[in-house]
């Protein structure tokens, strides 16, 4: 098992565009959380999957934002109509079940870096 | 609501000298909390934990022991090393069905031969 992997690293678009993130979890883990993370500061979560189910969303994401996770394994981050806001790093981890996530904390990818010009 | 602080960085240091990086937190109900490291260019890695009070979490020579009493959760090491430079988040995790994590703003540590 290779860890959680995301594709790509670094992503530079227009604002305006439209981007999308993949996300690889570890293949036995069921859970799936994206997070952003801007210069200077820790990570902010986002959303949350249990296989393929979306059960909790921050009010970061806004209607631009959509995720979804196909089948409960690997697991897609849509930004339509880009703004430099928008501008992170976006972090994708995964765990097993909530008792281990709370008990061991959980796996992060390297994550991709956006940036909106 | 459910909030983690650090000490403000970067926190610079000489090779061999004394490290602690504090960590105070705000939640409800009784959680875990964690640090993670995160070295240049790389995700984030989970370096201890502890998911009760009085708990010591250790790992690579460090260590933070979780004070209810204070809401604490300080980061120590006794002799820091070059390769131990990079940004330290401590984090804890609410006790709900979510597990997400709520992150401190990071301290950076330099290190210097």
């Amino acid at each position: 098992d290779t860890g959680v992997s995301q594709d790509p690293r670094h992503k530079i678009t227009k604002r305006g565009q439209n981007v999308t993130f993949r996300c690889d979890p570890i293949s036995e883990h069921n859970r799936l959380y994206w997070y952003r993370q801007t210069l200077g500061q820790g990570p902010e979560f986002l959303t949350y999957f249990q296989n393929e189910a979306q059960l909790e969303k921050s009010r970061l994401l806004s209607d631009r934002f959509s995720a979804e996770r196909p089948k409960g394994s690997f697991s897609t981050l849509e930004i339509q109509r880009t703004e430099q806001g928008d501008s992170a790093m976006y972090l994708c981890a995964s765990s097993g079940r909530a008792d281990e996530a709370r008990d061991r904390g959980y796996t992060f990818g390297s994550g991709t870096r956006l940036t909106v010009v | 609501g459910n909030s983690v602080t650090q000490m403000e960085g970067p926190v610079t240091l000489s090779e061999e000298a004394f490290l602690t990086i504090n960590c105070t937190y705000t939640a409800t109900g009784y959680p875990s909390l964690f640090w993670y490291v995160q070295y240049p260019g790389e995700g984030l890695q989970l370096l201890l934990k502890a998911t009760k009070a009085d708990d010591k979490g250790s790992n690579k020579g460090f260590e933070a022991t979780y004070r209810k009493e204070t809401t604490s959760f300080h980061l120590e090491k006794g002799s820091v090393q070059v390769s131990d430079s990079a940004v330290y988040f401590c984090a804890l995790s609410v006790p709900s069905n979510t597990g997400k994590l709520i992150f401190g703003q990071g301290t950076t540590l330099q290190v210097k031969p």
